[in-house]
């Protein structure tokens, strides 16, 4: 079975800190994608990938950067943190337009 | 881009009694439609899907109509168990959107004993 592993659960940072969100899979897929997650909003997608060193803007990207220097792994980072960034953050992949695997996800609170 | 709407944003029900959640969707050239289904702590997880060449999908209590005239969807649910509880996510993507989904905002059901 597919696995999308986000490096952690929970994380809480400072304003103003630069934060690095992390996720790895295993199956080789061309695509990887960040989503946040608020409650009443659902997922909204904040960049996407569809090949190494390539990136694309979501939907909400501002105050957002992305890194894949390997297949595998995909980097969201928060260059300054805000606390309107808290929130749970989803990381997925994909083989072209096909099912998405997510990973377990990561609850941010900045403060 | 794609706009995805869902409703109800939160829906209670019987057990065995049906669910209905309805989306629509407004870039007219999208051609898939997925329902993920999210418990509580849980992540999301495609539960049927459905492309544009088809009306609808069944799968054993699941089922999905689209109707692309109309640009909605809608996912059934029918003799709900209590295991049926959780949030459920309608999304939609295509040639507009390349291989990203937007998704819509979620519809919390619950099941009731």
């Amino acid at each position: 079975d597919v696995k999308v592993t986000q490096s952690s659960r929970y994380l809480v940072k400072r304003t103003g800190e630069k934060v690095f969100l992390e996720c790895v899979q295993d199956m080789d897929h061309e695509n990887m994608f960040w989503y946040r997650q608020d409650p009443g909003l659902g997922l909204r997608l904040i960049y996407f990938s569809y090949d190494v060193k390539m990136k694309e803007k979501g939907d909400i990207p501002e105050g957002y950067s992305v890194s894949r220097e390997k297949k595998e792994r995909f980097s969201l980072i928060l260059e300054s943190a805000s606390t309107n960034q808290t929130s749970m953050y989803l990381c997925a992949s994909s083989s072209g337009l096909e099912k998405l695997f997510f990973g377990s996800g990561t609850q941010l609170s900045v403060l | 881009g794609e706009n995805v709407e869902q409703h109800p944003s939160t829906l209670s029900v019987q057990e065995g009694d049906s669910a209905v959640i309805k989306c629509t969707y407004s870039d007219s050239a999208s051609n898939y439609f997925p329902w993920y289904k999210q418990e509580l702590g849980k992540r999301p997880q495609l539960i049927i899907d459905i492309r544009s060449n088809v009306g609808e999908k069944k799968d054993q209590r699941i089922a999905v109509t689209l109707n692309k005239t109309a640009k909605h969807f809608s996912l059934h649910i029918t003799e709900t168990q209590p295991e049926d509880s959780a949030v459920y996510f309608c999304a939609a993507s295509g040639p507009g959107g390349g291989n990203k989904l937007t998704f819509g905002t979620g519809t919390q059901l619950k099941v009731e004993l």
